[in-house]
Protein backbone atom coordinates (compact mmCIF):
# COMPACT_ATOMS: atom_id res chain seq x y z
CA UNK A 1 0.00 0.00 0.00
CA UNK A 2 1.03 3.51 -0.02
CA UNK A 3 1.23 4.24 3.55
CA UNK A 4 1.07 2.34 7.06
CA UNK A 5 -2.52 1.21 7.77
CA UNK A 6 -4.00 0.45 11.11
CA UNK A 7 -7.54 -1.11 11.88
CA UNK A 8 -9.57 -0.53 13.29
CA UNK A 9 -9.27 3.20 13.77
CA UNK A 10 -11.46 3.36 16.84
CA UNK A 11 -11.90 0.59 19.18
CA UNK A 12 -14.08 0.85 22.53
CA UNK A 13 -13.86 -1.83 25.01
CA UNK A 14 -15.52 -2.79 28.26
CA UNK A 15 -12.77 -3.61 30.79
CA UNK A 16 -11.31 -6.49 31.38
CA UNK A 17 -12.06 -7.54 27.23
CA UNK A 18 -9.23 -8.45 25.24
CA UNK A 19 -8.31 -6.66 22.24
CA UNK A 20 -6.80 -6.83 19.08
CA UNK A 21 -5.10 -3.73 17.16
CA UNK A 22 -3.74 -4.31 13.43
CA UNK A 23 -0.92 -2.24 11.25
CA UNK A 24 -0.29 -3.25 7.38
CA UNK A 25 3.36 -1.64 7.02
CA UNK A 26 4.38 -0.19 3.80
CA UNK A 27 5.02 -2.66 1.32
CA UNK A 28 9.00 -3.88 1.54
CA UNK A 29 9.63 -2.03 4.98
CA UNK A 30 11.53 -3.92 7.29
CA UNK A 31 10.93 -2.71 10.27
CA UNK A 32 8.00 -2.17 12.48
CA UNK A 33 7.40 0.01 15.70
CA UNK A 34 4.46 0.26 18.00
CA UNK A 35 4.16 3.51 20.11
CA UNK A 36 1.67 4.31 22.58
CA UNK A 37 0.19 7.95 22.54
CA UNK A 38 -1.64 9.30 25.62
CA UNK A 39 -4.11 11.92 25.62
CA UNK A 40 -1.93 15.65 25.55
CA UNK A 41 1.08 13.34 25.45
CA UNK A 42 3.52 12.12 23.01
CA UNK A 43 4.51 9.12 21.17
CA UNK A 44 5.99 6.55 23.90
CA UNK A 45 7.71 3.68 22.31
CA UNK A 46 6.46 0.37 23.21
CA UNK A 47 8.17 -2.11 20.97
CA UNK A 48 9.76 -3.09 17.57
CA UNK A 49 10.08 -5.28 14.85
CA UNK A 50 12.97 -6.76 12.67
CA UNK A 51 11.15 -8.54 10.05
CA UNK A 52 9.21 -11.04 12.36
CA UNK A 53 11.81 -10.70 15.04
CA UNK A 54 10.85 -9.08 17.67
CA UNK A 55 13.85 -7.22 18.87
CA UNK A 56 12.82 -4.69 21.65
CA UNK A 57 10.06 -4.87 23.91
CA UNK A 58 11.53 -2.72 26.45
CA UNK A 59 8.29 -0.37 25.89
CA UNK A 60 5.43 -2.46 26.79
CA UNK A 61 4.10 -1.35 30.24
CA UNK A 62 2.77 -5.05 31.51
CA UNK A 63 2.64 -8.58 30.47
CA UNK A 64 -1.04 -7.73 29.22
CA UNK A 65 0.21 -6.14 26.32
CA UNK A 66 1.82 -8.49 23.27
CA UNK A 67 2.64 -7.90 19.68
CA UNK A 68 4.00 -10.18 16.85
CA UNK A 69 4.49 -10.17 13.81
CA UNK A 70 5.07 -13.92 12.14
CA UNK A 71 5.48 -13.65 8.72
CA UNK A 72 7.56 -10.41 8.62
CA UNK A 73 4.60 -8.09 7.52
CA UNK A 74 1.38 -7.41 9.25
CA UNK A 75 1.62 -6.99 13.15
CA UNK A 76 -1.15 -7.21 15.66
CA UNK A 77 -0.85 -5.78 19.15
CA UNK A 78 -2.67 -7.59 21.76
CA UNK A 79 -4.02 -6.13 24.97
CA UNK A 80 -5.62 -8.85 27.20
CA UNK A 81 -7.95 -7.71 30.01
CA UNK A 82 -8.18 -4.02 29.14
CA UNK A 83 -8.20 -1.33 31.98
CA UNK A 84 -9.01 2.14 31.96
CA UNK A 85 -5.55 3.18 31.57
CA UNK A 86 -4.74 1.64 28.53
CA UNK A 87 -6.83 3.90 26.72
CA UNK A 88 -5.15 5.71 24.41
CA UNK A 89 -4.12 5.99 20.79
CA UNK A 90 -1.62 3.22 19.30
CA UNK A 91 0.36 4.08 16.50
CA UNK A 92 2.68 1.89 13.94
CA UNK A 93 5.90 2.84 12.31
CA UNK A 94 7.63 0.95 9.21
CA UNK A 95 10.97 2.15 8.28
CA UNK A 96 12.60 0.46 5.63
CA UNK A 97 15.37 -0.99 7.49
CA UNK A 98 16.25 -0.33 10.82
CA UNK A 99 19.33 1.82 12.26
CA UNK A 100 18.72 6.25 13.11
CA UNK A 101 19.03 7.51 9.91
CA UNK A 102 16.05 6.16 8.96
CA UNK A 103 12.62 7.37 8.71
CA UNK A 104 9.73 6.35 10.44
CA UNK A 105 6.16 6.83 8.58
CA UNK A 106 3.35 6.36 11.07
CA UNK A 107 0.14 4.80 10.17
CA UNK A 108 -3.26 7.10 11.68
CA UNK A 109 -3.45 5.19 14.65
CA UNK A 110 -6.01 3.20 16.59
CA UNK A 111 -7.98 5.18 19.17
CA UNK A 112 -9.08 3.20 21.77
CA UNK A 113 -11.12 3.95 25.26
CA UNK A 114 -11.52 1.35 28.01
CA UNK A 115 -14.91 1.94 29.76
CA UNK B 1 19.51 8.54 28.03
CA UNK B 2 18.69 11.06 25.18
CA UNK B 3 15.39 12.64 25.70
CA UNK B 4 14.13 15.88 24.57
CA UNK B 5 12.27 18.95 26.25
CA UNK B 6 9.65 21.17 24.48
CA UNK B 7 8.99 24.53 25.58
CA UNK B 8 5.92 25.55 25.63
CA UNK B 9 2.81 23.90 25.44
CA UNK B 10 0.82 25.98 23.12
CA UNK B 11 1.99 28.68 21.40
CA UNK B 12 -0.33 31.15 19.57
CA UNK B 13 0.50 33.44 16.72
CA UNK B 14 -1.19 35.01 14.25
CA UNK B 15 -1.53 34.24 10.33
CA UNK B 16 1.73 35.54 8.65
CA UNK B 17 3.90 35.97 11.77
CA UNK B 18 6.52 34.18 12.76
CA UNK B 19 6.46 30.96 13.90
CA UNK B 20 8.90 29.20 16.44
CA UNK B 21 8.48 25.98 18.16
CA UNK B 22 11.69 25.47 20.87
CA UNK B 23 12.98 21.68 21.36
CA UNK B 24 16.18 21.20 23.68
CA UNK B 25 18.26 17.82 23.80
CA UNK B 26 20.15 15.70 25.98
CA UNK B 27 22.79 13.57 24.59
CA UNK B 28 25.72 12.34 25.35
CA UNK B 29 26.79 11.82 21.59
CA UNK B 30 26.09 13.51 18.74
CA UNK B 31 22.08 13.45 18.09
CA UNK B 32 19.69 12.49 14.91
CA UNK B 33 16.76 14.95 15.84
CA UNK B 34 13.57 15.13 13.82
CA UNK B 35 10.26 17.22 13.87
CA UNK B 36 6.78 15.81 12.97
CA UNK B 37 3.55 17.34 12.35
CA UNK B 38 0.04 15.29 13.97
CA UNK B 39 -3.05 16.80 12.23
CA UNK B 40 -5.99 16.02 14.06
CA UNK B 41 -7.29 12.08 14.42
CA UNK B 42 -4.52 11.80 11.96
CA UNK B 43 -0.92 10.01 12.01
CA UNK B 44 2.18 12.00 12.60
CA UNK B 45 3.91 13.30 9.39
CA UNK B 46 7.81 13.92 9.37
CA UNK B 47 8.72 17.62 8.82
CA UNK B 48 12.13 17.36 8.56
CA UNK B 49 15.03 15.53 10.26
CA UNK B 50 18.73 16.28 11.27
CA UNK B 51 21.66 13.99 10.69
CA UNK B 52 24.98 15.44 11.15
CA UNK B 53 25.24 17.58 7.60
CA UNK B 54 24.13 21.04 7.55
CA UNK B 55 22.98 22.31 10.59
CA UNK B 56 20.07 23.92 9.13
CA UNK B 57 17.87 21.39 7.72
CA UNK B 58 14.93 22.33 5.37
CA UNK B 59 11.67 20.50 5.49
CA UNK B 60 8.50 20.55 4.17
CA UNK B 61 5.60 23.43 4.23
CA UNK B 62 8.15 26.36 4.72
CA UNK B 63 9.74 25.34 7.83
CA UNK B 64 13.15 24.76 8.71
CA UNK B 65 14.81 24.15 11.55
CA UNK B 66 18.68 25.06 12.88
CA UNK B 67 20.46 22.77 15.01
CA UNK B 68 22.93 24.54 17.67
CA UNK B 69 25.00 22.47 19.65
CA UNK B 70 26.42 24.77 22.09
CA UNK B 71 22.72 25.84 23.28
CA UNK B 72 21.97 21.99 22.56
CA UNK B 73 18.71 23.14 20.97
CA UNK B 74 16.67 21.89 17.41
CA UNK B 75 14.06 24.63 17.19
CA UNK B 76 11.47 24.83 14.48
CA UNK B 77 10.64 27.83 12.43
CA UNK B 78 8.68 29.02 9.85
CA UNK B 79 8.64 32.48 8.59
CA UNK B 80 4.84 33.07 8.16
CA UNK B 81 2.14 31.33 9.77
CA UNK B 82 -0.91 29.60 7.60
CA UNK B 83 -4.00 28.83 8.89
CA UNK B 84 -3.27 25.39 7.81
CA UNK B 85 -0.31 25.40 10.26
CA UNK B 86 -2.55 24.58 13.03
CA UNK B 87 -1.18 21.14 14.35
CA UNK B 88 0.55 19.54 16.87
CA UNK B 89 4.22 19.24 16.85
CA UNK B 90 6.56 17.16 18.33
CA UNK B 91 10.46 17.17 18.32
CA UNK B 92 11.99 13.93 18.85
CA UNK B 93 15.35 12.11 19.01
CA UNK B 94 16.37 8.33 18.12
CA UNK B 95 18.01 5.95 19.94
CA UNK B 96 18.48 2.54 19.56
CA UNK B 97 16.43 2.44 15.93
CA UNK B 98 13.22 4.03 18.71
CA UNK B 99 11.88 7.85 18.76
CA UNK B 100 11.80 9.60 21.84
CA UNK B 101 9.35 12.31 21.71
CA UNK B 102 8.56 15.72 23.58
CA UNK B 103 5.28 16.33 25.01
CA UNK B 104 4.51 18.06 22.06
CA UNK B 105 3.57 21.84 21.24
CA UNK B 106 -0.11 22.66 20.10
CA UNK B 107 0.06 25.75 17.58
CA UNK B 108 -3.22 28.05 16.77
CA UNK B 109 -3.31 29.63 14.16
CA UNK B 110 -5.73 33.31 14.82
CA UNK B 111 -7.01 34.89 11.91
Amino acid sequence: GAGVSQSPRYKVAKRGQDVALRCDPISGHVSLFWYQQALGQGPEFLTYFQNEAQLDKSGLPSDRFFAERPEGSVSTLKIQRTQQEDSAVYLCASSLTGGNKNIQYFGAGTRLSVL
Amino acid sequence: AQSVTQLGSHVSVSEGALVLLRCNYSSSVPPYLFWYVQYPNQGLQLLLKYTSAATLVKGINGFEAEFKKSETSFHLTKPSAHMSDAAEYFCAVIQGGKLIFGQGTELSVKP
